[in-house]
Parts: C-alpha cells; structure tokens; sequence
C-alpha cells in the first residue's frame, strides 16, 4: 500500500544480530499497530499489536516501538536466528473506528547462519 | 482447532469461467475478510463482513461478489474470471468489537491461475 512503506523489500542480517524492521505511515493517525509474520506459501499470522499509548511492546525476543510523532513503527528481533527468516507485514489502523486494517508490502528477512 | 479453513488450495481455471472460494472458521468470529496478494502489491483487501449479515467493499472489489452464509462461513464468488485475477487469495476472521484492534487470523490461501 503506498500510504504505508516498510523500510526496504529485504533484509539480510547474521544469526545473533538485531534485526530491525521499518514501518513509516504518512498523514495519518492510527490508534494501533499490528505487526504479522508470513513464511512462503502461508498466511500471515499475528505477533504484536502496540496501542498508540504503549511507546513500547515486548514478546519474548521481539520488541516493537510506535512513535505518533515521527509516524513510525519499529520491530526488533534480538538474537536473531535462521527460524526468523520469513517476510514481516506491518498494518496500521490507518483510519481509526469500526474499518478494516491496511497492510504494508512487507520485508522479507533472512537470518544467515 | 483448524482456525480458519480455505478450499480448495489450488485451482485453475480459462477466462470468463466463474468460481466460488469457500471460507470456514471455527473461532467464533464476527469479523471476516477476503485479500488477495500480489508480488510487489502486498495484501490488498477484496471485500470484508464486520458482522453476520453485512458486507463493504474494500480497496479492490471490482470483479468479485461475497456472501456471509453465516456467522462460519464467508465466500468469494468470480463470476466471469480474467487473467488479471490471477492471485494467491487469503481469508481472515477476527473477533468482535473494533477490528482494527483485534489480531487477524488467517487461512493459508488458493492459488488461483487463470489462463
């Protein structure tokens, strides 16, 4: 979706680095932000919804950041590892209430051992 | 739990055939959606049914009818395909309230080739 981009098409990091992911929104005002994980030839599955309020989230080795002002989402995976390798799809509540989500484009990470 | 099912997996079909694609959860959902997914497009929504009994346009709708059969099951109906509709169609459901706020599940999509 082009009101949303995702920081680039893919990313190439070493197993038990950081990777970090992008997701910048313009000219809006979402009150969430869902982050979803998707492996080839599967449905994206859910992993982290951050509320506007929240600043921060954490799930085990992943932490995402929302940040209203510079209307930005950041996910992290610390120590990363090659079961991490997946595309990752962020979907802003672009505009607010009783609508549908809107998806990013994605960013396919791949983990190298 | 199957979550939420899509059948069939596969299918191909000549232009201007028609086809149903057939959605079933078993989460007791109110909310349900229908994407179809392109390389270099990302997750574009088709059409979606906030609760049994309703039905909005999405981004894309043009094409395709839906019917919400029942609160289980949302289907996706191409009543004259065209190649441009060659697409890997996913189904989601969410819970009641806003939707915006409750996590999307997913089935894991037709593959559908049209010649």
């Amino acid at each position: 979706s082009q009101k949303i981009e995702q920081n680039s098409e893919a990313l190439n990091i070493q197993e038990g680095k950081t990777a970090t992911l992008t997701c910048n929104y313009t000219n809006y005002s979402p009150a969430y932000l869902q982050w979803y994980r998707q492996d080839p030839g599967r449905g994206p599955v859910f992993l982290l919804l951050i509320r506007e309020n929240e600043k921060e989230k954490r799930k085990e080795r992943l932490k995402v950041t929302f940040d209203t002002t510079l209307k930005q989402s950041l996910f992290h995976i610390t120590a990363s590892q090659p079961a991490d390798s997946a595309t990752y799809l962020c979907a802003p509540d672009l505009y607010s209430g009783n609508t549908p989500l809107v998806f990013g484009k994605g960013t396919r990470l791949s983990v190298i051992a | 739990n199957a979550g939420v099912t899509q059948t069939p997996k596969f299918q191909v079909l000549k232009t201007g055939q028609s086809m149903t694609l057939q959605c079933a959860q078993d989460m007791n959902h109110n909310s349900m959606y229908w994407y179809r997914q392109d390389p270099g497009m990302g997750l574009r929504l088709i059409y979606y049914s906030a609760s049994e009994g309703t039905t909005d346009k999405g981004e894309v709708p043009n094409g395709y009818n839906v019917s919400r059969l029942n609160k289980r099951e949302f289907s996706l109906r191409l009543e004259s395909a065209a190649p441009s509709q060659t697409s890997v169609y996913f189904c989601a459901s969410s819970a009641s309230g806003t939707p915006s706020n409750q996590p999307q599940h997913f089935g894991d999509g037709t593959r559908l080739s049209i010649l």
